[in-house]
């Protein structure tokens, strides 16, 4: 059993559109929570952080973590175009060198 | 656009050859880390630098090498290249390792035939 799942996708939405993007995992010792974008050809950008339980905001973007199911979410409000890109989960026990990756969500926001 | 650099951009090679990536960090940063992503997966983690001494390693064999230098520039070898080498090979530099402050380069998409 992989550490990190997540849905390949793809997923495909109307601009405008409330996407939500997820990620299960195994190991309990995770309390760090990371979102990132990959654009095609690039590395990827860190999104969202977050540390242990709860909700974080920024922008249009939501974070949500639930430990007691193993459970990430990224919530992105009015989704756009430029929005389209591979949305990548990723943790950690204790915030330093290695960090677990999902296998990313490829989002595809429609005009 | 991050300040981390990578070089080269793309490279061909043969099973069996060896293999130099090249990395510049973020100014500033003390830290790099070396990633293997490879098509349709999320980056894994190869290993990790900190003041010129790996300080954490993933499940990699030891034919994955790095060295970083006194200007936190690094550089990732692969001795006797497998064809399941051929991936995207990003590095990372941060302060001190955290998540928060990591910024990724461009990566090197290498291509073992």
């Amino acid at each position: 059993q992989k550490e990190v799942e997540q849905d390949p996708g793809p997923l495909s939405v109307p601009e405008g559109a409330i996407v939500s993007l997820n990620c299960t995992y195994s190991n309990s010792a995770f309390q760090y929570f990371m979102w990132y974008r990959q654009y095609s050809r690039k590395g990827p950008e860190l999104l969202m952080y977050t540390y242990s339980s709860g909700n974080k905001e920024d922008g249009r973007f939501t974070a949500q973590v639930d430990k007691s199911s193993k459970y990430i979410s990224l919530f992105i409000r009015d989704s756009q175009p430029s929005d389209s890109a591979t949305y990548l989960c990723a943790m950690s026990a204790d915030n330093f060198n290695k960090f677990y990756f999902g296998s990313g969500t490829k989002l595809n926001v429609k005009p | 656009e991050t300040g981390v650099t990578q070089s080269p951009t793309h490279l061909i090679k043969t099973r069996g050859q060896q293999v130099t990536l090249r990395c510049s960090s973020q100014s500033g940063h003390n830290t790099v880390s070396w990633y293997q992503q490879a098509l349709g997966q999320g980056p894994q983690f190869i290993f990790q630098y900190y003041r010129e001494e790996e300080n954490g390693r993933g499940n990699f064999p030891p034919r994955f090498s790095g060295l970083q230098f006194p200007n936190y520039s690094s550089e990732l070898n692969v001795n006797a290249l497998e064809l399941d080498d051929s991936a995207l090979y990003l590095c990372a530099s941060s302060l001190y390792g955290g998540a928060d402050t990591q910024y990724f380069g461009p990566g090197t998409r290498l291509t073992v035939l």
